[in-house]
């Protein structure tokens, strides 16, 4: 199994919703990402954990809340969002934390986000 | 600061045809990876080749090659033989030693019958 899973595919939320992605693998890899991608544009870092610790904030608004309750799994809360948080959300893995590119990511498929 | 830059927003080539991608860089690193990735319709970013900085000899995979220059802060992509599942977006990306993937602008490939 080489997939990283990502639910739901879309999403469309009001600006006082509170929603929760989801993002799974069952490779062992004990580091995952959060990704923000606007369309034509290239994926922005948003959040890595490593070993379920969070390692690399990119100074996300606290509006997104990210989660990782165990290896296997991370999440990502969002509440009060804003219309231009609107965008792909992709979620990677890789074995151990990709320091200096040493290791390769594998990437989930996104979920299309719309706030209203 | 480490930056990539892609200055082909679009390309097109025919089936069967070689195409090249432009890719270059800049970072005061003396070891680093430079990746190629694809993200076609489906959305999902793939990997399509990835070089380490270390090795002089250009990357290949099967009909994707490399051409890294690295004194040049140059790592161009060549497709042999395209074929239309080859349509997609590709990221030029640069590994910082953070762990964070600095992508370039993209490249729109359109590959035609």
């Amino acid at each position: 199994d080489t997939e990283v899973t990502q639910t739901p595919k879309h999403l469309v939320m009001g600006m006082t919703n509170k929603k929760s992605l989801k993002c799974e693998q069952h490779m062992g890899h004990r580091a995952m990402y959060w990704y923000k991608q606007k369309a034509k544009k290239p994926p922005e870092l948003m959040f890595v954990y490593s070993y379920e610790k969070l390692s690399i904030n990119e100074s996300v608004p606290s509006r997104f809340s990210p989660e990782c309750p165990n290896s296997s799994l991370l999440n990502l809360h969002l509440h009060a969002l804003q219309p231009e948080d609107s965008a792909l959300y992709l979620c990677a893995s890789s074995q151990e934390l990709a320091v200096s590119g040493n290791e390769k990511l594998f990437f989930g498929s996104g979920t299309q986000l719309s706030v209203l | 600061a480490q930056t990539v830059t892609q200055s082909q927003p679009e390309m097109s080539v025919q089936e069967a045809e070689t195409v090249t991608l432009s890719c270059t860089y800049d970072t005061s690193e003396s070891n680093y990876y430079l990746f190629w990735y694809k993200q076609p319709p489906s959305r999902q970013m793939i990997l399509v080749i990835r070089q380490e900085a270390y090795k002089q000899q250009n990357a290949t995979e099967n009909r994707f090659s490399v051409n890294f220059q690295k004194a040049a802060k140059s790592f161009s992509l060549k497709i042999s033989d395209s074929q239309l599942g080859d349509t997609a977006m590709y990221f030029c990306a640069f590994a910082h030693p953070t762990g964070k993937l600095i992508f370039g602008q993209g490249t729109t490939l359109q590959v035609k019958p």
